[in-house]
């Protein structure tokens, strides 16, 4: 089975400063790797994923992760935050093979204050 | 494409009346996937499909959910009775296999048990 550990549940930051939203995840498997960002009152929109080749992923508005295989971690990263990046950001896993399933992390609110 | 498409955005109703949500998944899409979302409980799986096949309703959380696909574009989640602790947004999400996990979201419907 697979889990994913988000390990921080909230996070503040400053207008302009980095961020780091950190993600690690257990599986015996390979398996690919995906952040979703959740805006308040909305679904969930794919932020970026990573399938194979490149360990550093770039996603929309800025983000970018790093998958390491070694320490089963898939960091986001952004660095100059913004108002409008005020959200929760989900870390997710699915298996290479077998069901489309995804197993989540319990999320991180990111909050930006001016 | 219009995304995935759910209704009604928001519902509230009495204790024991059935509720059903509906969702339009993404045209081509062959995966649907019910998600319910809690402060408590965070974002769980209910069911998904396959090709308008239950593959898995483990999450299912008793007898009072049930979920059908009648077609490839339409799938319903019903509770009956509901109760207050039904009270969440539930989120419905299609894939394609050839996506390897990415799941795409609708807005959700929010429900409120009284």
């Amino acid at each position: 089975a697979q889990s994913v550990t988000q390990l921080d549940s909230q996070v503040p930051v400053f207008e302009e400063a980095p961020v780091e939203l950190r993600c690690n995840y257990s599986s015996s498997v390979s398996v690919y790797l995906f952040w979703y960002v959740q805006y308040p009152n909305q679904g969930l929109q794919l932020l970026l994923k990573y399938l194979s080749g490149s360990t550093l992923v770039k996603g929309i508005n800025g983000f970018e992760a790093e998958f390491n295989k070694s320490q089963t971690s898939f960091h986001l990263r952004k660095p100059s935050v913004h108002i409008s990046d005020t959200a929760e950001y989900f870390c997710a896993v699915s298996v290479l093979q077998g069901a489309q399933k995804l197993v989540f992390g319990q999320g991180t609110r990111l909050t930006i204050n001016p | 494409d219009a995304g995935v498409i759910q209704s009604p955005r928001h519902e509230v109703t009495e204790m024991g009346q059935e509720v059903t949500l509906r969702c339009k998944p993404i045209s081509g899409h062959d995966y649907l996937f019910w998600y319910r979302q809690t402060m408590m409980r965070g974002l769980e799986l209910l069911i998904y499909f396959n090709n308008n096949v239950p593959i898995d309703d483990s999450g299912m959380p008793e007898d009072r959910f049930s979920a059908k696909m009648p077609n490839a574009s339409f799938s319903t989640l019903k509770i009956q009775p509901s109760e207050p602790r039904d009270s969440a947004v539930y989120f419905c999400a299609s894939s394609l296999v050839g996506l390897r996990g990415a799941q795409y979201f609708g807005p959700g419907t929010r429900l409120l048990v009284l």
